[in-house]
């Protein structure tokens, strides 16, 4: 069966960088796009951006452009988002989430979704 | 700011139906029919309930459809359920340099 799972909660300081993993297993890993979504506390959820395992190409959000790095690591099957310059409204549960069905589709649609990972940015 | 405009709460009694709307513009919800929503429990994942504005995934109840009308999308849960209480987010493709935006979200209530 599909399970995406990814790494655990992050404490980290303003300024930092965080690096969230997200392994899958049960499909093709290069077969469908992941995208990262976040959500604040208490708030709605957030496109960053995806990426084409196979090609490794992305596309990112305007508002994270220069700050997001995706990337990922075929011979594992596991996806990376890599956050720089954090600040305290960076607080977020972030999620990879595997895209639904193949082009386009895959692009806008997300069916597969992992736990979420914690990231807390404080002083 | 979310892009596209929800109503911060709807509620309804078991059995009834209720639709929840998410506002955009012709450079999102108008103008393409990349429409989905998405059911979200407290504390857990978002869940894919619609894409292409009316299609279901695979297990997912037909209690739940979609619809579009210009720039509104809709979501109608019939024969509502204590379990369909839930947040529900609307989402778009859309022509700006993000193509993927939300909804802020609806809470669903179940009296």
């Amino acid at each position: 069966q599909v399970q995406v799972v990814q790494s655990g909660a992050e404490v980290k300081k303003p300024g930092a960088s965080v690096k969230v993993s997200c392994k899958a297993s049960g499909y093709t890993f290069t077969g469908y796009y992941m995208h990262w979504v976040r959500q604040a506390p208490g708030q709605g959820l957030e496109w960053m951006g995806w990426i084409n395992p196979d090609s490794g190409g992305t596309n990112y959000a305007q508002k994270f452009q220069g700050r997001v790095t995706m990337t990922r690591d075929t011979s594992i099957s596991t996806a990376y988002m890599e956050l720089s310059r954090l600040r305290s409204d960076d607080t977020a549960v972030y999620y990879c989430a595997r895209g639904f069905g193949s082009g386009h589709s895959g692009r806008v649609y997300f069916d597969y979704w992992g736990q979420g990972t914690l990231v807390t940015v404080s002083s | 700011q979310s892009a596209l405009t929800q109503p911060a709460s709807v509620s309804g009694s078991p059995g009834q139906s209720i639709t929840i709307s998410c506002t955009g513009t012709s450079s999102d919800v108008g103008g393409y029919n990349y429409v989905s929503w998405y059911q979200q429990h407290p504390g857990k994942a978002p869940k894919l309930m619609i894409y292409e504005v009316s299609n279901r995934p695979s297990g997912v109840s037909n209690r739940f459809s979609g619809s579009k009308s210009g720039n509104t999308a809709s979501l109608t849960i019939s024969g509502l359920q204590a379990e369909d209480e839930a947040d529900y987010y609307c989402s778009s493709y859309t022509s700006s340099t993000t193509p993927v935006v939300f909804g802020g979200g609806t809470k669903l209530t179940v009296l």
